[in-house]
């Protein structure tokens, strides 16, 4: 079964720096697909980024961006420039490919707080 | 922009009750699922239904839980007798197509407190 690992419970960055937040995940599937979800507290889920491991460029949203090394199966994620309204709680996410896989596989999420 | 809907926020009930919880997922979905998170744990995959029939079930999903899509609007999900242990987040989310990378919507989430 397919598993996803995020280490860093909490994390910490000065507004306008960078911060990249890390996620891992098992599986002896050769095509899948990964997903950074953002919850905002209070408010839904949504997606920030997400990246097909067929593709081997990294994916990059405005100033989101990850790194997807997939032999280490890592996947992380880079967020430029934080802003105030980045913090949140991120969700790394697993989807297997195929027919009516259809569920995500989630990590356990890490707390990010900008500081002005 | 179209969002999920959850309702209740906030759930509390006792022990043995049957409970409803409801969504109004994005009107042109096709896709539903189910997903909950017990505090401080992951988000785990409940079901997915699709064209009125579930589609994938987790372990979790057992016999006391059921989903049903009403109406052309509402999707929920019933617990037929709470335990102490079904206190969750309970997310509801919709998809234009499953698989791939295509996007699931998430509603904010019902809270649910089994005392």
């Amino acid at each position: 079964a397919q598993t996803v690992t995020q280490s860093q419970p909490e994390m910490s960055v000065q507004e306008a720096e960078t911060v990249t937040l890390s996620c891992t995940y098992d599986t002896s599937e050769s095509d899948y697909y990964l997903f950074w979800y953002k919850q905002p507290p209070s408010r839904q889920m949504i997606l920030v980024i997400r990246q097909e491991a067929y593709k081997q460029q990294n994916a990059t949203e405005n100033r989101f961006s990850v790194n997807f090394q997939k032999a280490a199966k890592s996947f992380s994620l880079k967020i430029s420039d934080s802003q105030l309204g980045d913090a949140a709680m991120y969700f790394c996410a697993y989807r297997s490919q195929g027919g009516s896989q259809g569920n995500l596989i989630f990590g356990k999420g890490t707390k990010l707080s900008v500081k002005p | 922009e179209p969002e999920v809907t959850q309702t209740p926020s906030h759930q509390v009930t006792q022990m043995g009750q049957e409970v409803i919880l409801r969504c109004v997922p994005i009107s042109n979905h096709l896709y539903f699922y189910w997903y909950r998170q017990i505090l401080g744990q992951k988000v785990e995959f409940l079901v997915s239904f699709y064209n009125n029939e579930i589609s994938e079930k987790s372990e979790i999903f057992d016999d006391q839980f059921s989903v049903e899509r009403p109406d052309g609007s509402n999707f929920t999900l019933k617990i037929r007798s709470t335990k102490l242990e079904d206190s969750a987040m309970y997310f509801c989310a919709s998809s234009l197509e499953t698989g791939g990378s295509y996007e699931q919507y998430f509603g904010p989430g019902t809270r649910l407190t089994v005392t």
